[in-house]
């Protein structure tokens, strides 16, 4: 069974639009962590960000913003204002119980920042 | 610090050779991780290394095989190849980050298999 859905293949915005990137996760732990990866074309994934299962605070960095919710078992990722640099494949990842550093990751959506 | 690295970074063999990919981690950071990243499957999971020895191994056949040396740098390996081995492999090496721990991510063996 798939543990990460990302339900969006590909999404397509003009700058300065924000775009939102759903994720869905199941895991039987209670102690899990989600993460987001952005894969841009060159290849390398980079690290956005990592939430433990036992806080359920929204963080914003910069232009991005995260919304994690337990009963919905979500973690959505929000661009504000899009800009051409943030084109790119992301990938949202889960890692379940404590020390176990395997991520089952979601399928990635294309996000195109069109000038 | 230096960031994880892999060579090569580009690779061509055909059908029936065998492969050989390294992974050099972060300073300091003592566990590896091998993903294999296809058009078709996405990113999936190979095994992990922690300290020289396999911790964890994905749904992967025999032919796919990795160490950890004492210095921390991981190799994987792929005999018999396959047309379907053709992909980027992803190497991460696992530490503290601002956030708590991370994943970092190298940037990938691309491997064509003709």
């Amino acid at each position: 069974a798939q543990k990460v859905t990302q339900a969006q293949t590909e999404i397509s915005v003009v700058e300065k639009e924000d775009v939102t990137l759903d994720c869905v996760y199941e895991t039987r732990d209670t102690t899990y962590y989600l993460f987001w990866y952005k894969q841009p074309p060159s290849g390398e994934l980079v690290f956005l960000i990592r939430r433990n299962s036992f806080d359920e605070q929204n963080e914003i960095s910069g232009r991005y913003s995260w919304n994690f919710q337990k009963s919905t078992s979500s973690f959505n990722f929000t661009i504000t204002a899009s800009q051409v640099v943030d084109s790119a494949v992301y990938f949202c990842a889960l890692s379940e119980g404590v020390g176990d550093y395997k991520l089952s990751f979601g399928a990635g959506t294309t996000v195109t920042v069109r000038a | 610090k230096a960031g994880v690295t892999q060579t090569p970074r580009y690779l061509i063999k055909t059908r029936g050779q065998q492969v050989t990919l390294s992974c050099s981690p972060i300073s300091g950071h003592r566990s590896v991780s091998w993903y294999q990243q296809t058009p078709g499957q996405g990113l999936q999971f190979l095994f992990e290394y922690f300290s020289e020895t396999q911790r964890n191994k994905g749904n992967f056949p025999g032919r796919f095989s990795g160490r950890q040396f004492s210095n921390s740098r991981s190799e994987m390996n792929v005999s018999t190849l396959e047309l379907g081995d053709s992909a980027l492999y992803l190497c991460a090496s696992v530490g503290e980050g601002q956030s708590g721990v991370e994943q970092f991510f190298g940037p990938g063996t691309r491997l064509t298999v003709l």
